[in-house]
């Protein structure tokens, strides 16, 4: 059972208008929630968190939005760049049955930024 | 920031051989340290816990006697593929985590290691 999802696959958006990513999660123990971006071949780069006492949280063109009632969150890209064309995962952060904190992944949306 | 370095970063070997996969902090201590695997076209998949000076802790369904790690010191923790087989090709991806719990909890990722076994 897929805890955090990533509905959409893919995204395509014309770039300097608004990329938004979604996220829905079903596990209600989790309690902070992250974005990465990822390039081909390489390890995922953090992005952007927001802890679940929050609502939003803005770090310059990347903000990122949770509903903890309705178990979403997104991130909102604007304006978009071409450079921001990657495969974006949420994850979500929570006590795992081992006693540790565990991150859960989406299975990520790939974003491509038309010029 | 935080940087975790994964050698090697690409790895070809013959099927039947072991190969060993490095996680390092470099500029913090790393009390948990964590073992990725991606598939074409899915999610990250969580391989197994790793903290330091115990053993890991492996998700089901992930043979511990085949993927072997080791976290030998906060710095360092080790991932050995062995008498690994074509079916084991695939992109292996370590985190650090530099703090217990949130909300200050970022994991760092290294930079993976594209394993292809012929």
């Amino acid at each position: 059972d897929q805890q955090v999802k990533q509905n959409s696959p893919s995204l395509s958006v014309q770039e300097g208008r608004i990329s938004i990513l979604n996220c829905d999660y079903t596990n209600s123990m989790f309690d902070y929630f992250l974005w990465y971006k990822k390039y081909p071949a390489e390890g995922p780069t953090f992005l952007i968190s927001i802890s679940s006492i929050k609502d939003k949280n803005e770090d310059g063109r990347f903000t990122v939005f949770l509903n903890k009632s309705a178990k979403h969150l997104s991130l909102h890209i604007v304006p978009s760049q071409p450079g921001d064309s990657a495969v974006y995962f949420c994850a979500a952060l929570g006590p795992s049955g081992a006693g540790s904190y565990q991150l859960t992944f989406g299975k990520g949306t790939k974003l491509s930024v038309i010029p | 920031g935080a940087v975790v370095s994964q050698h090697p970063s690409r790895v070809i070997c013959k099927s039947g051989t072991s190969v060993k996969i490095e996680c390092r902090s470099l500029d913090f201590q790393a009390t948990t340290m964590f073992w990725y695997r991606q598939f074409p076209k899915k999610s990250l998949m969580l391989m197994a816990t790793s903290n330091e000076g115990s053993k890991a802790t492996y998700e089901q369904g992930v043979e511990k006697d085949k993927f072997l790690i080791n976290h030998a010191s906060l710095t360092l923790s080790t991932l050995t593929v062995t008498s690994a087989h074509p079916e084991d090709s695939s992109f292996y991806i370590c985190s650090a985590r530099a703090l217990t719990g949130p909300p200050n909890t970022e994991a760092f990722f290294g930079q993976g290691t594209r394993l292809t076994v012929v």
